[in-house]
């Protein structure tokens, strides 16, 4: 499996865009690239996931350059309750068998 | 809809009892997910069962560990003799398609205690 690596906290405060970049050198060409939010006291959610290129939804944007060696997950105009530990995930199942591998994520602290 | 629920949401326990975890994945998810969290990391894998069978157990620490899934959805992780080294957080997930990589819709875990 690539190992990544990536920022062990960061402080924002609201209203500002926050960028988390994971690295990861070492990708396969059929990794994904997978990102997940916790909450204090809740299990993972599932935030976004790319191949290439850029991917939106309603919660993130990921940015993916075409080296595919780093990842950035943008959160637009962070609020409180984006304060979460975000975990950055490559693999697929052909290498991955069949579980996630989380690392020890990135604590974002957003302040008032 | 419902998501993923687990009870209890918090145990104690004393060292050396047998202690069970259930997990209710959401319904029609054929796959589902146990992981265990300890404080400031992230969830480690367990064991996954894709329908009734434990499809790969490979994350289980040893065999006092055990989970079943008789009917192809609840699931019972069971730990027999706790150890205080088993304190953490335990975590259920399921997922519609087989595969890590789908998304895993997680439970909000089981707080176990080893006093």
């Amino acid at each position: 499996l690539a190992k990544t690596t990536h920022p062990i906290s960061m402080d924002s405060y609201e209203g500002q865009e926050v960028n988390i970049t994971c690295s990861h050198n070492n990708i396969a060409t059929n990794d994904y690239i997978t990102w997940y939010q916790q909450f204090p006291s809740q299990g993972p959610r599932f935030i976004i996931q790319g191949y290439k290129t850029k991917v939106t939804n309603e919660v993130a944007s990921l940015f993916i350059p075409a080296d595919r060696k780093s990842s950035t997950l943008s959160l637009p105009r962070v609020s409180l309750s984006d304060t979460a530990v975000y975990y950055c995930l490559v693999g697929d199942d052909s290498n991955a068998g069949n579980m996630l591998t989380f690392g020890g994520g990135t604590r974002l602290m957003v302040k008032p | 809809g419902a998501g993923v629920s687990q009870t209890p949401s918090n145990k104690v326990t004393e060292k050396g009892k047998y202690v069970e975890l259930r997990c209710d994945p959401i319904s029609g998810h054929t796959a589902l997910y146990w992981y265990r969290q300890s404080l400031g990391q992230g969830p480690e894998f367990l064991i996954y069962f894709q329908g009734t069978g434990a499809a790969d157990d490979s994350g289980l620490p040893n065999d006092r560990f055990f989970a079943v899934r008789p009917e192809g959805s609840v699931s019972t992780l069971k730990i027999q003799r706790t150890e205080r080294g088993d304190s953490a957080v335990y975590l259920c997930a399921s997922s519609l398609m087989q595969g890590a990589y789908n998304e895993q819709f997680f439970g909000p875990g089981t707080r176990l205690t080893v006093l």
